[in-house]
């Protein structure tokens, strides 16, 4: 089994619709993340999260919120989806900040029409 | 704010042939990683190079980090189909990474 687990896998959803991704780890790390890949865009950072209390912005984080339910869960909410925010979605964790690498889930791809 | 460019966006080789990539910051860095994403895939660690002009090694795989610790390379030696996928570096920023553009390798056989 995947030490960082995303579902669902695939989604298709209209727009206006409320969309929650999820993401479970059994590394037992403190830090997690969400990224969204776009083609040519790489990987940008929604939100992260150093432990179950704190949550952060990353540089996309608008029409994004966030729920860090335990260690071991990490939630992405999109409120009303919209079909800009189709992409490829991942979630990572990290033992360490940033002298740390990052593992990631399999991917969650979104599609919003 | 510090932005991590990569070139280039897209490489098509001969399998055999030699391919480079190369990551630029525009401040200095503290470390930089390197992950490969197959197609389909997700992204996973290579490596992470912290001193000032470190290289490391893994097989056919050369990673390069700069004097100045701006910039980086991964070169690899005759690739392989095997090598198919996206390469992407990665350099922090406070207390998270910030992710290249990445560089698209296509081996044709």
């Amino acid at each position: 089994d995947a030490d960082v687990t995303q579902t669902p896998r695939n989604r298709i959803t209209k727009t206006g619709k409320r969309i929650m991704l999820e993401c479970s780890q059994t590394k037992g790390h403190d830090r997690m993340y969400w990224y969204r890949q776009d083609p040519g865009l790489g990987l940008r950072l929604i939100y992260y999260s150093f432990d179950v209390k704190d949550i952060n912005k990353g540089e996309i984080s608008d029409g994004y919120s966030v729920s860090r339910q335990a260690q071991a869960k990490f939630s992405l909410s999109l409120e009303s989806a919209i079909p800009n925010q189709t992409a490829l979605y991942f979630c990572a964790t990290s033992e360490v900040g940033n002298a740390g690498e990052l593992f990631f889930g399999e991917g969650s791809r979104l599609t919003v029409l | 704010g510090q932005q991590v460019m990569q070139i280039p966006q897209y490489q098509h080789v001969q399998e055999g042939e030699d391919f480079t990539t190369y990551c630029n910051s525009s401040t200095t860095l503290s470390n930089i990683q390197w992950y490969k994403q197959r197609p389909g895939g997700h992204p996973v660690f290579l490596i992470q190079l912290v001193k000032s002009g470190e290289v490391k090694k893994q097989k056919r795989l050369t990673f390069q980090f700069g004097e100045a610790k701006k910039n980086s390379s991964l070169h690899i030696t005759a690739t392989q189909t095997t090598d198919v996928g996206t390469y992407f570096c990665a350099g922090p920023r406070g207390n998270q990474f910030y992710f290249g553009t990445g560089t698209s390798l296509t081996v044709i056989p």
